[in-house]
C-alpha cells in the first residue's frame, strides 16, 4: 500500500533564508510523486513531480525536490524564501497502478517572516 | 486554456438538506475525481469518474453520490447532510486516458466551500 508522511505540520522562515519541507513516503511500487501548493481558499496548484527520470525535479517558483530511494524520502526546497511562499503544502504519492488514486500527506503550513 | 471550473464556490446549508456540487474539467480531461477536505482529516479522496463511470471510490457513506456526464462534467451530491459534511470540496481532473498511470497530473478548481448550519 501507498502512503506518505509529511514530517512537519508547521514550518517557520524568515524571508530570504532556504526552505525545507519533508516528505517521507511508502510504496510498493516505483511511485509518482508530486508536490501541491495550496494558498489561502484557493485549489492545489502543481509545483513539481516526479516520475523515475531525474531524482532531482526542479519545480515553479524557484522550488525543486530530490528523490531518494534509499531513504524514501522526496523533500522540497527552495534556495531563498519569500513572503509569497507562505502557503500549505501538500507531498502525494501516486496509488498502486489500477486504483487512480493519489495520496496526500497532512500538509505543512509555511510561513514567512519578514 | 480554461481551467477547472466549480460551482457553486460558497454556499450555506442547514442539517438534513441535500447538496449539489459542479465541476467542469479541462477541455479534453476525461478523469474527474473529488477531494473533500477538512482542517482535522486534511484531503481525503471520495470518487473518480473517467467516461461516465465510477472507478474507484473513497471510504464515505452513501449519502455521497456523484456522476459524470457525457461532456465530462461531473456533480456530487450529499444528502441529509451533517454538521460534519462542512469542508471545501475540491475537484481535480487529468488527461488520464485509459490504463492507470500515476505520472499524470491533477488540475484542481478552486473548490466549493460549503458550511452546514
Amino acid at each position: 500500500a501507498q502512503s506518505v508522511t509529511q514530517l512537519d505540520s508547521h514550518v517557520s522562515v524568515s524571508e530570504g533564508t532556504p526552505v525545507l519541507l519533508r516528505c517521507n513516503y511508502s510504496s510498493s511500487y516505483s511511485p509518482s510523486l508530486f508536490w501541491y501548493v495550496q494558498h489561502p481558499n484557493k485549489g492545489l496548484q502543481l509545483l513539481l513531480k516526479y516520475t523515475s527520470a531525474a531524482t532531482l525535479v526542479k519545480g515553479i517558483n524557484g522550488f525543486e525536490a530530490e528523490f531518494k530511494k534509499s531513504e524514501t524520502s522526496f523533500h522540497l526546497t527552495k534556495p531563498s524564501a519569500h513572503m509569497s511562499d507562505a502557503a500549505e503544502y501538500f507531498c502525494v504519492v501516486s496509488g498502486a497502478s489500477g486504483t487512480y488514486k493519489y495520496i496526500f500527506g497532512t500538509g505543512t503550513r509555511l510561513k514567512v517572516l519578514a | 486554456k480554461a481551467g477547472v471550473t466549480q460551482t457553486p464556490r460558497y454556499l450555506i446549508k442547514t442539517r438534513g438538506q441535500q447538496v449539489t456540487l459542479s465541476c467542469s474539467p479541462i477541455s479534453g480531461h476525461r478523469s474527474v475525481s473529488w477531494y473533500q477536505q477538512t482542517p482535522g482529516q486534511g484531503l481525503q479522496f471520495l470518487f473518480e469518474y473517467f467516461s461516465e463511470t465510477q472507478r474507484n471510490k473513497g471510504n464515505f457513506p452513501g449519502r455521497f453520490s456523484g456522476r459524470q456526464f457525457s461532456n465530462s462534467r461531473s456533480e456530487m451530491n450529499v444528502s441529509t447532510l451533517e454538521l460534519g459534511d462542512s469542508a471545501l470540496y475540491l475537484c481535480a481532473s487529468s488527461s488520464l486516458q485509459g490504463a492507470s498511470s500515476g505520472a499524470n497530473v491533477l488540475t484542481f478548481g478552486a473548490g466549493s466551500r460549503l458550511t452546514v448550519l
